[in-house]
């Protein structure tokens, strides 16, 4: 147990649906982290934030959209969503959010399946 | 941007026997990290490499940081079943402090 968790676990939504996916850090971090992790391809990192405020979006596209209310939790709103946003999507914690200077803890993930 | 690559992809390793997976980046890093995540798991991290040239030792693992800080290496002695996994690194580039993380090297051990 790393102290992050997630919500879901699994997640089978149509593309017309919305859902949201929940992160949750109990180890009094200040940065969370959204990555994507696709068979075969390296860990996408996503969005950064850092103190509640954004400080990275890696292009993502605008059906995926975070939020982050307290340095403790970090959602991610999904919306029309397309098959190939189907992948594993993990949340992360660190001290501060120079991502790489500190090391992540990483939540177990949510499988999402896009049909 | 920066391009992290990891080689081998895949490594199959009889159980007792060494390997290493290889980290290279096109640019200069300010550090690299490394995570092992188990079949079914999260990554995990497992150490952080800072200084040209550092070497790190947890047990089994050897942890290389090259001299002009754009590569790393992992090795692993004598595997273990327990070393079964995807082991990613993740650089920081020195530049622009984009982390990338390479593709991961996963390992399967014989028994």
């Amino acid at each position: 147990e790393t102290g992050v968790t997630q919500t879901p676990r699994h997640l089978v939504m149509g593309m017309t649906n919305k859902k949201s996916l929940k992160c949750e850090q109990h180890l009094g971090h200040n940065a969370m982290y959204w990555y994507k992790q696709s068979a075969k391809k390296p860990l996408e990192l996503m969005f950064v934030y850092n103190f509640k405020e954004q400080t990275e979006n890696n292009s993502v596209p605008s059906r995926f959209s975070p939020e982050c209310p307290n340095s403790s939790h970090l959602f991610l709103h999904l919306h029309t969503l397309q098959p190939e946003d189907s992948a594993l999507y993990l949340c992360a914690s660190s001290q501060d959010s120079l991502a790489g200077s500190y090391e992540q803890y990483f939540g177990p993930g949510t499988r999402l399946t896009v049909t | 941007g920066q391009q992290v690559m990891q080689i081998p992809q895949y490594q199959h390793v009889q159980e007792g026997e060494d390997f290493t997976t290889y980290c290279n980046s096109s640019t200069t890093l300010s550090n690299i990290q490394w995570y092992k995540q188990r079949p079914g798991g999260h990554p995990v991290f497992l150490i952080q490499l800072v200084k040209s040239g550092e070497v790190k030792k947890q047990k089994r693992l050897t942890f290389q940081f090259g001299e002009a800080k754009k590569n790393s290496s992992l090795h692993i002695t004598a595997t273990q079943t327990t070393d079964v996994g995807t082991y990613f690194c993740a650089g920081l580039g020195a530049n622009d402090y984009k982390l990338s993380f390479g593709a991961g090297t996963t390992v399967t051990v014989r028994a």
